[in-house]
């Protein structure tokens, strides 16, 4: 399968946990994308990586979650001291810079914090 | 910064009959624009797109097309099906070296047989 991969699809936390979300993007695609969908609503941007840098962030992104991708192929998306509000669809996409801006996205992790 | 409408937020119509999704955006710098189709329960997949060099683009039964002066964009699906049922969302980016895809509400299109 050489599509965007997240895992895991689905995740339930007790509120105040920590989780941790994983996305493999398409080999060799330079951007990756975090955005988040909750339901009904369409899907809300995050943060941006170009290869390994982290170039832009939303305000939505509070100090409680955080994104890295250290060697520039896949990403992790962490949410420390989970709440409520944070239960959504968490999508990942990627694209290639410059050969068309196609972004492809993965299944999603969904999250319910209880 | 970029911010995109879209309407209706839901649309029914009888099989074999045409749906229109109209979206506009604000941001005079956006120069593409792709359209997402999402099923219950699976990511947003891409289904057509269109650049601001061109003002129609057409694959098999769907079609977009833009207005880049009024800033208005639309998704036109031809001979519905019942697969056509999902949600359909547009979107729009500044293909700048750093930029972001702006999605808009979505439109959740049913198919009636």
């Amino acid at each position: 399968d050489t599509g965007v991969s997240q895992n895991p699809r689905h995740k339930i936390t007790k509120r105040g946990q920590n989780v941790t979300f994983r996305c493999d993007p398409i080999s060799e695609h330079n951007r990756l994308y975090w955005y988040r969908q909750t339901l009904g609503q369409g899907p809300e941007f995050l943060t941006y990586f170009q290869n390994e840098a982290q170039l832009e962030k939303s305000r939505l992104l509070s100090d409680r979650f955080s994104a890295e991708r250290p060697k520039g192929s896949f990403s992790t998306l962490e949410i420390q001291r989970t709440e409520q509000g944070d239960s959504a669809m968490y999508l990942c996409a990627s694209s290639v810079q410059g050969a068309g801006t196609e972004a492809f996205f993965g299944q999603g992790t969904r999250l319910t914090v209880v | 910064g970029e911010n995109v409408e879209q309407h209706p937020s839901t649309l029914s119509v009888q099989e074999g009959d045409s749906a229109v999704i109209k979206c506009t955006y604000s941001d005079s710098a956006s120069n593409y624009f792709p359209w997402y189709k999402q099923e219950l329960g699976k990511g947003p997949q891409l289904i057509i797109d269109i650049r601001s060099n061109v003002g129609e683009k057409k694959d098999q039964r769907i079609a977009v097309t833009l207005n880049k002066t009024a800033k208005h964009f639309s998704l036109h699906i031809t001979e519905t099906q019942p697969e056509d049922s999902a949600v359909y969302f547009c979107a729009a980016m500044a293909d700048s070296s750093a930029s972001k895809i702006i999605f808009g509400s979505g439109t959740r299109l049913s198919i009636r047989p």
